[in-house]
């Protein structure tokens, strides 16, 4: 497709259940990112790909959270063993290239995620 | 400290009035600064991109200006429509990161 696309676009869970989410970045963007959207809060980074390089995960909140980013395309976030305050819209962007700082990202529609 | 600061945080406009949001930031070394659009349920999309450099720049309706010195940002609306209403983030970046605010909702009443 032409734009970034999450999947789900809606997930509800059980607090303590794992989940994933799926982001695909626009074809050909080397450079990827998650954010995370509580209600009435700015976007807070998660973690930064970029190529082939170490990702940046300084954004992380905890140990139970971590994502990969497979062939350098399709990136999951994975959230273990879920607690009620991880409910949140994620999100995730990508850019054309390393040069993040001025490069527009493009971002997907988010997944919201709701922990019961 | 690095921060972002919008205002007003909400806002309620006429359609076809102009309207001004605000962004002040304290972010060094800063790199550029963006103006994002994110609708109801949606991602946000950027609108501008300004580096220190540049003073104003313009997508359509949208006219983003920014003052370095005084490390403020605005972004006008000109002849406000409905689809208009969404909320506004300011987004600066420093040397490795991207400092967001918290954004501006702006409601656009036939």
């Amino acid at each position: 497709g032409a734009g970034v696309s999450q999947s789900p676009s809606n997930k509800v869970t059980e607090k303590g259940k794992d989940v994933e989410l799926r982001c695909d970045p626009i074809s050909g963007h080397t450079a990827l990112y998650w954010y995370r959207q509580s209600l009435g809060q700015g976007l807070e980074f998660l973690i930064y790909f970029q190529g082939n390089s170490a990702p940046d995960k300084s954004g992380l909140p905890s140990d139970r959270f971590s994502a990969e980013r497979t062939g350098g395309s399709v990136s999951t976030l994975t959230i273990q063993r879920t607690q009620q305050e991880d409910s949140a819209v994620y999100l995730c962007a990508s850019s054309r290239n390393y040069d993040r700082e001025n490069q527009p990202q493009h971002f997907g529609d988010g997944t919201r995620l709701s922990i019961l | 400290k690095n921060q972002v600061e919008q205002s007003p945080q909400s806002l309620i406009i006429l359609e076809g009035k102009n309207c001004t949001l605000q962004c002040n930031y304290t972010v060094s070394p800063f790199s550029n600064l963006r103006w994002y659009k994110q609708d109801t349920g949606r991602g946000p999309v950027s609108l501008t991109i300004m580096t220190f450099s540049e003073n104003t720049k313009s997508n359509g309706r949208y006219t983003a200006t920014l003052d370095a010195d005084t490390k403020q940002s605005s972004l006008h609306i000109t002849a406000s429509q409905l689809s208009d209403s969404a909320s506004y983030i300011c987004v600066v970046s420093a040397t490795d990161k991207l400092i967001f605010g918290t954004g501006t909702r702006l409601q656009v009443f036939p």
